[in-house]
This record gives structure tokens, C-alpha cells and sequence, in this order.
């Protein structure tokens, strides 16, 4: 098992309404990061999280945002949901952003 | 931008036989990581390349860095059916914000 734990699994959701995703992380792992996977495609990189503070973010607009809280957890918030926000939403953390990273096993969000 | 290209996109291959997979960048890497996720799965880490020339052997599985460092390679000898899956290179731009290529799905016939 890689420690890290997302709920929920599986999630529909309307056009337009907002969503929130979560990661549980092994204690100590003080580095968390988000990645959208769409169908067929490679994980893309969302944000990531260092010590509770956004340490760095890609190409996606500021209706995706994000939390991390001092018992490791980690929260993924979409804002005015699209219809391609449809995707495999992946989180992985580890202790200090080095080495290879353990992935969560994913929530499945579809967007009708 | 800082992509990775990954070729080819899907594989099929009988048991038995090998494949590889290709990662190539325009520019310089400072590391490169790979990654297995199998069909509905999440992705795996499999290993973390760092130093120019660099090969590392797990079982199976050869993977190797470019002397330029802009190219990766993946290669199973005798594939097995548990191989199925899609194999993914990930530059890693700093602090394991990473930057995936496409896959290459594997297929593999009994």
C-alpha cells in the first residue's frame, strides 16, 4: 500500500456546481500534489503543497484550488464545474518533494 | 514548454516477445522518473533516473538515461501478460513537480 488515501472514489456531478476531493497522507509526508488525468492521457500537474503553503502550480485556471492541513490531509476544491473537468484526479505526497512518489489510487469524477 | 515525448503511443506485442518505450525531450533533464499504471489503476512508481548514462535493471525491466540527458528508455525482455499496462516518463521539474508524457499502452497476447 503507498499510504495515501482518497475518498471519495467515485463522483457525478452537474455542470457548473463545485466539488471537493481528499487525500490522506502518512504522517510526516509534508508534500502533497494534485494531478488531472483525462481519459487516454498523461497526469497533469495541478499544484502542490509543501508545509500547508502552495509551492507550485500548473496551467489550470483558479477555480481549481487547494488545502493542506497539519495532519497531512489534503483537499482539492473545483470551483463552476466543466464539462472537461471530467477525469481521474490523482494525489501523491511524500516527506520533502524528493525521490519517487507514491500516488493515491484516485476519484473518478464525471461531470454531466 | 518542457514536454516529454513518449513513443510509440500503444504496443502489441505475443507473449514472450520484448518491448521498449522511448521518452525524449528538447531539453536538458535533470532527472527522469517511470511510472506503471495498469487498466483502472493509478499510476506505480518504478524507478528515478539521475546521473548521464545511468542503467538500472529491476528483474525484467531495463531502463536507462541518455548520456545528453534528454532521452530515457524502458525495455522488458520476455514480456508477460502481468506487463499489460501503460508505462509513463515523467520529467521531474523540481521538487517532484513532474511533467508526464503521453504512455505508451502495452498489449500484450497470450
Amino acid at each position: 500500500e503507498t499510504g495515501v488515501t482518497q475518498s471519495p472514489t467515485h463522483l457525478i456531478k452537474t455542470r457548473g456546481q463545485q466539488v471537493t476531493l481528499r487525500c490522506s497522507s502518512q504522517s510526516g509526508h509534508n508534500t502533497v500534489s494534485w494531478y488531472q488525468q483525462a481519459l487516454g492521457q498523461g497526469p497533469q500537474f495541478i499544484f502542490q503543497y509543501y508545509r500547508e503553503e502552495e509551492n507550485g502550480r500548473g496551467n489550470f485556471p483558479p477555480r481549481f484550488s487547494g488545502l493542506q492541513f497539519p495532519n497531512y490531509s489534503s483537499e482539492l476544491n473545483v470551483n463552476a464545474l466543466e464539462l472537461d473537468d471530467s477525469a481521474l484526479y490523482l494525489c501523491a505526497s511524500s516527506f520533502d518533494p524528493v525521490g519517487g512518489y507514491p500516488f493515491g489510487s484516485g476519484t473518478r469524477l464525471t461531470v454531466v | 514548454g518542457q514536454q516529454v515525448m513518449q513513443i510509440p503511443q500503444y504496443q502489441h506485442v505475443q507473449e514472450g516477445e520484448d518491448f521498449t518505450t522511448y521518452c525524449n525531450s528538447s531539453t536538458t533533464l535533470s532527472n527522469i522518473q517511470w511510472y506503471k499504471q495498469r487498466p483502472g489503476g493509478h499510476p506505480v512508481f518504478l524507478i528515478q533516473l539521475v546521473k548521464s548514462g545511468e542503467v538500472k535493471k529491476q528483474k525484467r525491466l531495463t531502463f536507462q538515461f541518455g548520456e545528453a540527458k534528454k532521452n530515457s528508455s524502458l525495455h522488458i525482455t520476455a514480456t508477460q501478460t502481468t506487463d499489460v499496462g501503460t508505462y509513463f516518463c515523467a520529467r521531474n521539474n523540481a521538487g517532484n513537480m513532474l511533467t508526464f508524457g503521453g504512455g505508451t499502452r502495452l498489449m500484450v497476447k497470450p
